[in-house]
């Protein structure tokens, strides 16, 4: 079992609506979890990150995480064509969260159409 | 804001060729790293170093070296190319190693080996 799985997609939503990109992950002592962005022809950029479990809010975005389910998932209200990117989960493999051992899921390609 | 910069957008090289790919960060970041990205198989850490000289393997070094001479420059050799080498490769600088400091990534090089 991988580390981390992540729907690759891709997804297509009218502009306005609720998105939810999801990964699951396979080791419970998991503490830190992360999104990255990658626009077309970009490098990834940090969007949010979470520590254990519960809801984090910026702006549109909000990260879940159900530590229960090894469960994270992002958010996107209102979503917008600006939004159209590839979302990446990422996860520290060691305890203390250091980022020189990140995962990345294998990405989701979302499109917001007008 | 944070810059990372790799040399090349596009490069061809030969197989058996050595090649050098070369970036540098201007916000005197301790961490650097080298990925590649792959359709399928999502971003997966080739090298990392967290000071100059100093240098740790990540998840797939093999046929590969890297350089850290100076502070701002991370570099990434490949000895003697080889086509299954073909993909996009990704710098990455991080001031810390918590999971709250941020990578910031380049824009990526695309490299084919013919």
């Amino acid at each position: 079992q991988k580390e981390v799985e992540q729907d690759p997609g891709p997804l297509s939503v009218p502009e306005g609506a609720i998105v939810s990109l999801n990964c699951t992950y396979s080791n419970s002592a998991f503490q830190y979890f992360m999104w990255y962005r990658q626009y077309s022809r970009k490098g990834p950029e940090l969007l949010m990150y979470t520590y254990s479990s519960g809801n984090k809010e910026d702006g549109r975005f909000t990260a879940q995480v159900d530590k229960s389910s090894k469960y994270i998932s992002l958010f996107i209200r209102d979503s917008q064509p600006s939004d159209s990117a590839t979302y990446l989960c990422a996860i520290p493999l060691n305890s203390g969260g250091s980022n020189y051992k990140l995962t990345f899921g294998k990405g989701t390609l979302l499109t917001v159409n007008p | 804001d944070v810059k990372v910069t790799q040399s090349s957008r596009y490069l061809v090289k030969r197989t058996g060729e050595k090649v050098f790919l070369e970036c540098v960060q201007d916000m005197d970041h301790e961490n650097m790293f080298w990925y590649r990205q792959d359709p399928g198989l999502g971003l997966r850490l080739i090298y990392f170093s967290y000071d100059v000289k100093m240098k740790e393997k990540g998840d797939i070094p093999e046929g590969y070296s890297v350089s850290r001479e100076k502070k701002e420059r991370f570099s990434l050799i490949l000895e003697s190319a080889s086509t299954n080498q073909t993909s996009m490769y990704l710098c990455a600088s991080s001031a810390g190693t918590g999971f709250d400091s941020p990578l910031h990534f380049g824009n990526g090089t695309r490299l084919t080996v013919t």
